[in-house]
């Protein structure tokens, strides 16, 4: 699976938009993007998903660069409960011998500040 | 409907003793995964179970980690003869295979801490 890189920490203010970077520059053809999120003293939390098209959810949206190099998460109007560790995922679909295991980096830390 | 649970929510041991992780998926999720956290740090994948395929256990840190899965349902994390560094949060996930996503919905975790 391809490697991901984020940046360790970001501030947001309540009611703002967050915006979550993250590179994938050695993502291949069939690579999915994900993101899940982690909050204190709790099993991660999928958010969304996409391959080459903009996604949204009632959580986020995901917005990955034409050459899927890099995609940005988008929280639209943060909340305190949205303060926790965001990691992004590169991972081939389950199926085809692939078992599907996520591969989690650092993450970046969002605190959402009052 | 439910989600995947996992118990003991904490398990206090001393060095040298073996302890039993449970994990129930979510009803009908046919693939289950356990995975470890150390403090402060990631993920680390350990095992999978898909159905009556053969388990992945290629993430498996040593011999004394083993699991077990009974059909599509709960599955038993060992690990024997503790040891200091296998205190972490270990965590399981189920997911509902089919198409060409799945998505892993996880437990709350179980904090092993070995004395």
């Amino acid at each position: 699976d391809a490697k991901t890189t984020q940046p360790p920490s970001m501030d947001c203010a309540e009611g703002r938009a967050a915006n979550l970077p993250c590179n994938h520059s050695t993502i291949s053809g069939n690579e999915y993007v994900y993101w899940y999120r982690q909050i204190h003293s709790q099993g991660p939390q999928y958010i969304i998903h996409g391959l080459k098209n903009n996604e949204t959810n009632e959580m986020a949206s995901l917005i990955i660069t034409e050459d899927r190099k890099s995609s940005t998460l988008i929280l639209p109007h943060a909340t305190l409960r949205d303060t926790a560790v965001y990691y992004c995922i590169v991972r081939l679909f389950h199926g085809s011998g692939n078992t599907g295991k996520l591969i989690f980096g650092q993450g970046t830390t969002l605190q959402v500040k009052p | 409907g439910a989600g995947v649970s996992q118990s003991p929510s904490n398990k206090v041991t001393e060095k040298g003793k073996d302890v039993e992780l449970r994990c129930d998926p979510i009803s009908g999720h046919t693939a289950l995964y356990w995975y470890r956290q150390r403090l402060g740090q990631g993920l680390e994948f350990l095992i999978y179970f898909q159905g009556n395929s053969a388990p992945d256990k290629s993430g498996l840190p040593s011999d004394r980690f083993s699991a077990e899965r009974t059909g599509e349902s709960v599955s038993t994390l060992t690990i024997q003869r503790t040891q200091q560094e296998d205190s972490a949060v270990y965590l399981c996930a189920s997911s509902l295979e089919g198409g060409d996503t799945d998505t892993q919905y996880f437990g709350p975790g179980t904090r092993l801490t070995v004395l």
